[in-house]
């Protein structure tokens, strides 16, 4: 079944850098990957998402990129802001159905 | 945007007991809803998919006796843990699709928190 690798678990940077978190996944008929953001007590919210017949998608500080042959994707965050600071998961869809296995998720840390 | 509603959350219950959480699209039909568990510092495993009008479909090693979901409408579906118990003390989210848009994009409630004394 699908698998979902996501890497780093923790990671801490200063306001204003950049920050990159990659996941990589098993199926390679997955053709649906969003990435969630999550505070501490709350819910998951979508932040982007990205269809397998894309390589990339950008969203003013956010982007994600999908390599389909190397079978991963990455979160991109540009010029970090302390409200950034939340655990983010990614999720790959399973094929044939519209759930989705997600990532084991990444705490961010944005240092001002 | 689209609103997912989750009631209570926060609940404590006596061990035994059952409790029921609800979880409702509020601006969108969700023929399919999706029933999640996350223990502290983890991820997010999926419990069960809810399906309006039919059975859920129980993910492997969850107990479909234990976690009663029902999805009477297409707004809203429930989750009772009955029976509770310490060890199913957990964050529990649901989750909805968008019927209409026919997309994979799951839109969460901010999450119902257990705890079982």
């Amino acid at each position: 079944g699908e698998n979902v690798e996501q890497h780093p678990s923790t990671l801490s940077v200063q306001e204003g850098d950049s920050a990159v978190i990659k996941c990589t996944y098993s199926d390679s008929a997955s053709n649906y990957f969003p990435w969630y953001k999550q505070e501490l007590g709350k819910g998951p919210q979508l932040i982007i998402d990205i269809r397998s017949n894309v390589g990339e998608k950008k969203d003013q500080r956010i982007a994600v990129t999908l390599n389909k042959t190397a079978k991963h994707f990455s979160l991109h965050i540009t010029e970090t802001q302390p409200e950034d600071s939340a655990v983010y998961f990614c999720a790959a869809s399973i094929t044939g159905t519209y759930k989705y296995i997600f990532g084991t998720g990444t705490r961010l840390k944005v240092l001002a | 945007g689209a609103v997912v509603s989750q009631h209570p959350s926060w609940v404590i219950c006596k061990s035994g007991t059952s409790v029921k959480i609800e979880c409702r699209s509020l601006d969108f039909q969700a023929t399919t809803m999706f029933w999640y568990r996350q223990f502290p510092k983890q991820s997010l495993m999926l419990m069960a998919t809810s399906n309006e009008g039919s059975k859920a479909t129980y993910e492997q090693g969850v107990e479909k006796d234990k976690f009663l979901i029902n999805h009477a409408s297409l707004t809203l579906s429930t989750l009772t843990v009955t029976s509770a118990h310490p060890e199913d003390s957990s964050f529990y989210i649901c989750s909805a699709r968008d019927s209409l848009a026919g997309d994979y994009i799951q839109y969460f409630g901010a999450g119902t928190r257990l705890s079982v004394l």
